[in-house]
């Protein structure tokens, strides 16, 4: 079945620790996103890419990057976590522009100790 | 900046009933989208409705979509335990240049009692 799959389910890392989420689709969307949910809140729109053009939301901190070497994988990096980057984080894809219905992976919930 | 609010935050009701959420947001939009999380999970596409449709149905679902007020309701009928969910409500918000991601509300939290 199509898909979106992220690695790993959950990832707990050190303060400070760089870490890579990854995000692998086999639905051959041109758009994917990547999305930052604490605890009992809303999702966030973190950035996404439109085939290889990369938006960023004007309020991502620098310490969020990503990469989308190819049109199945992303990879969300985070640079130096902090205790306040522990949150659930979920890719999606959609597959047009416009009228973006959006097809979620099951997340990523990010443990910094 | 927070788009959409749903109202209530929580709800709680008995199985074979109907629940009713509702929606509200602040900017123009192409369409709203309402999606289902159960917890700790992804996020699951319900239904979605043009801003120039006024209601769409899928099996139990039911929305409505009001652009003067701004609003949105969603209806689940003849509710059941496994709809037991928080339901997001989320806009693509009328930028002009698409492919924009969705800004979500904070959700309601509903609770299917049997």
């Amino acid at each position: 079945d199509a898909m979106v799959i992220q690695n790993p389910r959950y990832q707990v890392t050190q303060f400070g620790k760089p870490v890579t989420l990854s995000c692998s689709q086999t639905l051959n969307h041109n758009v994917m996103y990547w999305y930052q949910q604490k605890s009992s809140q809303a999702p966030k729109l973190l950035f996404h890419y439109y085939d290889k053009d990369f938006n960023n939301e004007a309020d991502t901190p620098d310490n969020f990057q990503s990469r989308r070497p190819n049109t199945s994988f992303c990879f969300l990096d985070i640079r130096s976590p902090g205790l306040g980057d522990a949150a659930m984080y979920l890719c999606a894809t959609s597959a047009s522009k416009y009228y973006n219905e959006q097809f979620f992976g099951p997340g990523t919930r990010l443990t910094v100790l | 900046s927070q788009q959409g609010e749903e109202d209530p935050q929580a709800l709680s009701i008995q199985e074979g009933e109907n629940a009713t959420m509702n929606c509200s947001y602040k900017t123009s939009i192409n369409n709203l989208q309402w999606y289902r999380q159960n917890s700790g999970r992804g996020l699951v596409h319900l239904i979605l409705i043009r801003s120039n449709e006024r209601e769409k149905h899928s099996g139990r679902l039911r929305v409505t979509l009001d652009t003067s007020k701004k609003s949105s309701s969603l209806l689940i009928t003849a509710s059941r335990a496994a709809d037991t969910a928080s339901y997001f409500c989320a806009t693509d918000p009328d930028s002009g240049g698409g492919a924009d991601g969705l800004t979500f509300g904070k959700g309601t939290h509903l609770i299917i009692q049997p």
